[in-house]
């Protein structure tokens, strides 16, 4: 089955900084990338998304990038704001194989004001 | 519109007791549902999904079950709850295309005494 690992666990910057998290994932099957932001005792929110079909995708301050020959996608928040602090899980799929999520273990990201 | 509703939102159970969660979702029909748990400080698991009614696939051998009876019912059971059950419970529904991804219920936060 799909492996997924996410590092660091822990991140702080300071505001304004930017934030990198990275993860990699194992079977070369998996097609569909989200990273999901999950604020303290709240449900994940998905907050970008990309297919392996693409190698970046931007949304305002966030982006994610994508290489598949290497198996490994990363998240980037630019300009980070104290609002952008909470736990971010990166997760892989395979959109024709059951739907099924795997999550990376999280990272908790801490902005200083 | 399409929600998923998940409750109870809180429960503290003593050890050796039952559990009953469900997870209901309005506004689509024959979804791919998902339990996942999520420990202290760690990252997500999937526990169960379910593509259709009846049809329930297990990720991980535990004291849990999950059960599928009407097409957009999802419930997880245990007959007897361990320490180590406790954890904040998600229920997911995959949106289907060209909404793809999960949409997370609220969650339940069990806390076994």
């Amino acid at each position: 089955g799909e492996n997924v690992e996410q590092h660091p666990s822990t991140l702080s910057v300071q505001e304004g900084d930017s934030a990198v998290i990275k993860c990699t994932y194992s079977d070369s099957a998996s097609n569909y990338f989200p990273w999901y932001k999950q604020e303290l005792g709240k449900r994940p929110q998905l907050i970008i998304d990309i297919r392996s079909n693409v190698g970046e995708k931007k949304d305002q301050r966030i982006a994610v990038t994508l290489n598949k020959t290497a198996k490994h996608f990363s998240l980037h928040i630019t300009e980070t704001q104290p609002e952008d602090s909470a736990v971010y899980f990166c997760a892989a799929s395979n959109q024709y194989n059951f739907n099924k999520f795997y999550f990376g273990s999280g990272t908790k990201l801490n902005v200083k004001p | 519109s399409q929600t998923i509703h998940q409750w109870p939102a809180t429960l503290v159970q003593p050890v050796g007791s039952p559990l009953s969660l469900e997870c209901t979702v309005e506004g689509t029909s024959n979804p791919n549902l998902y339990w996942y748990r999520q420990a202290a400080g760690r990252g997500l698991q999937l526990l169960f999904y379910s593509v259709g009614i009846g049809q329930i696939s297990s990720e991980v051998p535990q004291n849990l079950s999950a059960s599928r009876p009407q097409d957009r019912q999802f419930i997880l059971s245990s007959k007897k709850l361990l320490l180590s059950d406790s954890g904040f419970y998600l229920c997911a529904w995959m949106r289907d295309r060209p909404n793809y991804g999960y949409t997370f219920g609220s969650g339940t936060r069990l806390t076994v005494v």
